[in-house]
């Protein structure tokens, strides 16, 4: 129980491009997920809290206009990242938080985006 | 601001040994702490998830402890092997579900 599944696993992209990053809770329903960024060697950072049916949070710094988060059902999340750069070559992960409002985050296996 | 410290240095220990890991949180106060393993290049797996009222909780081989006074987590993992190594992270979160990851420490278990 308690899988969340990325789409894609991996992606290549030239800069200025924009590339959706999915995320998905299979086996139970998440009112609340999570997107975070994790360079090589580092912690887990927080970009953006996502709630079912309503705009996203993002954390300081976190450009919402570059980072479009979308959480249309209780099983789907989107990340956009649009005219993507160099730079915000990372791995992604999303999490997700049962409905039932218990504290375990279940993480996704990540995507890795890279902008050429 | 809020910082979270893991052991820095990575940890090197032969199989059957204990291995303990340390978490030291600051200027923080919250309500639960989870554990997390993560492998190169792989989301993190939950492990253990420990709430402030509580002051031990275990699971198999793993043992986690909580003191809201030294603000300090420890995690133990019992008869490791070389399938525990791994990187290990600390996340301790408040009510609202925010989480704020350690550094990580990565674990290495000699056969």
């Amino acid at each position: 129980g308690a899988v969340v599944s990325q789409h894609p696993s991996w992606v290549i992209c030239k800069s200025g491009t924009s590339v959706k990053i999915e995320c998905r809770s299979l086996d139970f329903q998440a009112t609340t997920m999570f997107w975070y960024r994790q360079f090589p060697k580092q912690s887990l950072m927080l970009m953006a809290t996502s709630n079912e049916g309503s705009k996203a949070t993002y954390e300081q710094g976190v450009e919402k206009d570059k980072f479009l988060i979308n959480h249309a059902s209780l099983t789907l999340s989107t990340l956009t990242v649009t005219s993507a750069h160099p730079e915000d070559s990372s791995f992604y992960i999303c999490s997700a938080r049962d409905f039932r409002g218990r504290e375990t985050q279940y993480f996704g296996p990540g995507t890795r985006l890279l902008v050429l | 601001s809020q910082k979270i410290e893991q052991n820095s240095e990575a940890l090197n220990i032969q199989e059957g040994k204990t291995a303990t890991l340390t978490c030291n949180y600051t200027n923080y106060s919250p309500a639960y702490l989870q554990w997390y393993r993560q492998d190169p290049g792989r989301g993190p797996v939950f492990l253990l998830l420990i709430r402030e009222n509580e002051k031990e909780k275990r699971k198999e081989r793993l043992k986690v402890t909580f003191d809201t006074t030294l603000k300090q987590s420890l995690f133990h993992i019992t008869a490791s092997q070389p399938a525990d190594s791994a990187t290990y992270l600390c996340a301790p979160g408040d009510q609202g579900g925010k989480l704020i990851f350690g550094q990580g420490t990565e674990l290495s278990v000699k056969p």
